[in-house]
């Protein structure tokens, strides 16, 4: 079963404009994470916030926490070409610390 | 430092038929991870293992699939006989943790194809 829900489904931008994507989960978590898949690198980890944090930066990212309203953002500023790809969140949680997907966003950066 | 591997990277069968994944952790890595990810969706674990032992399977299929890692370092994914709704790109990851979160490493995927 999915955890987390990605929001838009699709993203179409500029190059050099900032990208939002949301998530929402239902069940209490240990932290979120950000993962970026495209086709040429596969999938990779971006960022990480855990659930005592509010706000982490890492480069152009900035990720938000509300485990209030269970609910993530990330931000991607100035965004390039090459940031084209789908963008999942993912939430850890059990006593495994068993990472769950969303759907994922689709981010279209246009040059 | 080398990642994940994966072999092969594409496999076509016909329905009924059995197939084999392969994957090689990243070294020192004790846990390891089975995804699936069906087309427009996200990565969904099938099975984890820390070192030898299977730590969660509770959305692999049984009936069909298997999965082992032997001395703690590589593993197989198996399935038989192959359903068409197992179309999909297999994942495997690892991570250092040894009983805490941590940060997982994917392997580059097999795209398999059930006709």
């Amino acid at each position: 079963s999915q955890q987390g829900e990605e929001d838009p489904q699709a993203l179409s931008i500029q190059e050099g404009e900032n990208a939002t994507m949301n998530c929402s989960y239902k069940t209490s978590i240990n932290n979120l994470q950000w993962y970026r898949q495209n086709s040429g690198r596969g999938l990779v980890h971006l960022i990480l916030i855990r659930s005592n944090e509010r706000e982490k930066h890492s480069g152009r990212l900035r990720v938000t926490l509300d485990t209030s309203k269970k609910s993530s953002s990330l931000l991607i500023t100035a965004s390039r070409a090459a940031d084209t790809a789908s963008y999942f969140c993912a939430t850890v949680g059990g006593s495994n610390y068993k990472l769950t997907f969303g759907k994922g966003t689709l981010l279209t950066v246009n040059p | 430092e080398a990642g994940v591997a994966q072999s092969p990277r594409y496999k076509i069968i016909e329905k009924r038929q059995s197939v084999a994944f392969w994957c090689n952790p990243i070294s020192g890595h004790a846990t390891l991870y089975w995804y699936q990810q069906i087309l427009g969706q996200g990565p969904k674990l099938l099975i984890q293992f820390q070192n030898n032992g299977v730590v969660d399977d509770s959305q692999l299929p049984k009936d069909r699939f298997s999965a082992e890692r032997l001395k703690g370092v590589d593993s197989t994914l198996k399935i038989q006989p192959a359903k068409l709704e197992d179309s999909a790109v297999y994942l495997c990851a690892s991570s250092f943790r040894r009983g805490g979160p941590d940060t997982q490493y994917f392997g580059p995927g097999t795209r398999l194809t059930v006709l």
